[in-house]
């Protein structure tokens, strides 16, 4: 397996709503991140997590909240989002390369996401 | 820093071939890595190549790196319409962080 699973694929929400975007890989990778992407623009880094541990996050309001429940898994939980956070989010999977080498990043598909 | 600058655009007939570059700005230790995007899904990884290496080919992909000017190419030969996607150049620092910099990505249209 080779993949990264993105759930759901779309998803629509209301600034009151708590919902969660959910991402899968069984490639043994152990680091995970969470991307944003605005269209024509490059990911942003939003978080890291390394061997489950939340290892970096890049200034992110707090109504985003991620989760590492185990090495495979990775959940970002949404609270009170406001219309601009309306972006394609990228989960990715890495081993992790700290000084050792290339770091090549498997990404998923994406979750649309759409903040009324 | 890291910073890794691309132009924004690029348009060419199917069967040509094409370039798509790109700067970055450390050098020393350095992984530098094309990933591509069509429209909706998310990032593939195409290849990447360390910088004390000068050419990288793999099939109709060649990766060009030009240490002294700190500049990266990717010729993509007998460019097709399914080539059409947005192409991110990134860059890695061996030693430092892991994370790789992203640029602002190439657009490549491909008219039949």
């Amino acid at each position: 397996d080779t993949e990264v699973t993105q759930t759901p694929k779309h998803l629509v929400m209301g600034m009151t709503n708590k919902k969660s975007l959910k991402c899968e890989q069984h490639m043994g990778h152990r680091a995970m991140y969470w991307y944003k992407q605005k269209a024509k623009k490059p990911p942003e880094l939003m978080f890291v997590y390394s061997y489950e541990k939340l290892s970096i996050n890049e200034s992110v309001p707090s109504r985003f909240s991620p989760e590492c429940p185990n090495s495979s898994l990775l959940n970002l939980h949404l609270h009170a989002l406001q219309p601009e956070d309306s972006a394609l989010y990228l989960c990715a999977s890495s081993q992790p390369g700290q000084g050792t080498g290339a770091n090549v990043l498997t990404f998923g598909a994406g979750s649309r996401l759409t903040v009324l | 820093g890291e910073d890794v600058e691309q132009s924004l655009f690029l348009s060419v007939r199917e069967g040509d071939s094409s370039v798509i570059n790109c700067t970055y700005t450390d050098s020393s230790s350095t992984y530098l890595y094309w990933y591509k995007q069509e429209p909706g899904a998310g990032l593939q990884l195409l290849t990447y190549i360390f910088s004390n290496m000068d050419m990288k080919q793999d099939q109709r992909l060649t990766v060009l790196l030009n240490k002294k000017d700190k500049h990266l190419s990717l010729r993509i030969a007998d460019t097709q319409t399914g080539d059409s996607a947005i192409y991110f150049c990134a860059e890695s620092i061996r030693g430092g962080s892991y994370i790789p910099t992203f640029g602002r990505g190439t657009s490549l249209i491909v008219h039949p």
